[in-house]
């Protein structure tokens, strides 16, 4: 079956910090993979995607790169706003109309 | 336009009532979708639509009753509810392909139902 692994929380950093947001996984077939964003008290935002292996999906500063060789999907930032303070979700699907979420990591940015 | 709307925003039941949520796209999704979210943890799939009929139903208790009236708009009704189905509950959409294609899912801002 599919699974998504993804770093326990939460995550500090100061503003400005550098984020790595680790994410693996493991699937039968090939995967599309995701980063969605929730933010307190809303639903579930479309970060980024990537579709196939070395793919890199990039939005609002956030980039992934689908490694095949890692099963890995990391998140990166290179300087957090405290703005970005949210929880973070991994997820992947192999068709079927079926997401398989990682547990989340919520990120905390200080002034 | 990747907005998909869920109304009402909030909603508090006792466990006699019936109501219902509801969920719009207009992005042309012929798949829709309910999750279950609880606090701190990931949404849990319920209920899968594809091009309007039921095609996935994970296992979820009879008292929640899902409908899709046209490809736009799906409900979830709700009736003799208990405490424990306190949650988020988000609607999604995607594309979708006779063959089940992996496409991304457009999520609404959810419904938050507390049940008495």
């Amino acid at each position: 079956g599919n699974s998504v692994t993804q770093m326990e929380g939460p995550v500090t950093l100061s503003e400005e910090a550098f984020l790595t947001i680790n994410c693996t996984y493991t699937a039968t077939g090939y995967p599309s993979l995701f980063w969605y964003v929730q933010y307190p008290g809303e639903g579930l935002q479309l970060l980024l995607k990537a579709t196939k292996a070395d793919d890199k999906g990039s939005n609002k500063g956030f980039e992934a790169t689908y490694r095949k060789e890692t099963t890995s999907f990391h998140l990166e930032k290179g300087s957090v706003q405290v703005s970005d303070s949210a929880v973070y979700f991994c997820a992947l699907t192999t068709g079927r109309r079926a997401l398989t979420f990682g547990s989340g990591t919520r990120l905390q940015v200080q002034p | 336009d990747t907005e998909v709307t869920q109304t009402p925003k909030h909603l508090v039941m006792g466990m006699t009532n019936k109501k219902s949520l509801k969920c719009e796209q207009h992005m042309g999704h012929r798949a829709m979708y309910w999750y279950k979210q609880k606090a701190k943890k990931p949404p849990e799939l319920m209920f899968v639509y594809s091009y309007e009929k039921l095609s996935i139903n994970e296992s979820v208790p009879s008292r929640f009753s899902p409908e899709c009236p046209n490809s736009s708009l799906l409900n979830l009704h709700l009736h003799a509810l208990q405490p424990e189905d306190s949650a988020l509950y988000l609607c999604a959409s995607s594309q979708d392909s006779r063959s089940g294609g992996a496409y991304e899912q457009y999520f609404g801002p959810g419904t938050r139902l507390t049940v008495t």
